[in-house]
């Protein structure tokens, strides 16, 4: 089963704006990802946030994790008609000695040029 | 480095054949795990292999099976398929066996198999 709820399902945004995503999940975690999939392709690795980490930045993306509300955001500023793609956050399985990824249910980003 | 590769990329089976699908992971990349990503279910961890091994099996029926090779290449089987199995099969490797720092995985491209 699925570790938790992205929200919003879907986003459409104009280029040039920021765009910002949501994830929630269920147990604890050593890291939260976040993952890129243009249509019906694999999956691109955007940025890693360890448990005791608020913050994260890579570029125009801005990752925030609040452990206490079992919650993450991704931001993507100044978006381009190229980041139109789904996005997924991705949660470790806590415990386990293993590469195990459980991953939410997405968010649909369309950017219009 | 050449990128994890999946192949075949597309495959069309019939109900009650079986499939094997194939991964070449990043050369060095010990561990290799597999997903289905369907439309209702999402993305749902199958098995993950590290020096030939199973580590972790995720839930899903006897029907989904998988191994790994000495070189990492990992093939994973479906027997008997049905039309639920239809789904994108992706293979992500890494080169740390997991557990607690960071495993940031490599995706393929995906194999993309359609029962009828």
């Amino acid at each position: 089963s699925q570790q938790g709820e992205e929200d919003p399902q879907a986003l459409s945004i104009q280029e040039g704006e920021n765009a910002t995503m949501n994830c929630s999940y269920k147990t604890s975690i050593n890291n939260l990802q976040w993952y890129r999939q243009n249509s019906g392709r694999g999956l691109v690795h955007l940025i890693l946030i360890r448990s005791n980490e608020r913050e994260k930045h890579s570029g125009r993306l801005r990752v925030t994790l609040d452990t206490s509300k079992k919650s993450s955001s991704l931001l993507i500023t100044a978006s381009r008609a190229a980041d139109t793609a789904s996005y997924f956050c991705a949660t470790d399985d806590y415990g386990g000695a293993t590469n195990k990824l459980i991953f939410g249910t997405g968010t649909l980003l369309a950017v219009q040029p | 480095k050449a990128g994890v590769t999946q192949t075949p990329r597309y495959l069309i089976k019939t109900r009650g054949q079986q499939v094997t699908l194939s991964c070449s992971p990043i050369s060095g990349h010990r561990s290799v795990s597999w997903y289905q990503q369907t439309p209702g279910q999402g993305l749902q961890f199958l098995f993950e292999y590290f020096s030939e091994t199973q580590r972790n099996k995720g839930n899903f029926p006897g029907r989904f099976s998988g191994r790994q090779f000495s070189n990492s290449r990992s093939e994973m089987n479906v027997s008997t398929l049905e039309l639920g199995d239809s789904a994108l099969y992706l293979c992500a490797s890494s080169p740390h066996l997991g557990g607690g720092g960071d495993n940031e995985q490599f995706f393929g491209p995906g194999t993309r198999l359609t029962v009828l």
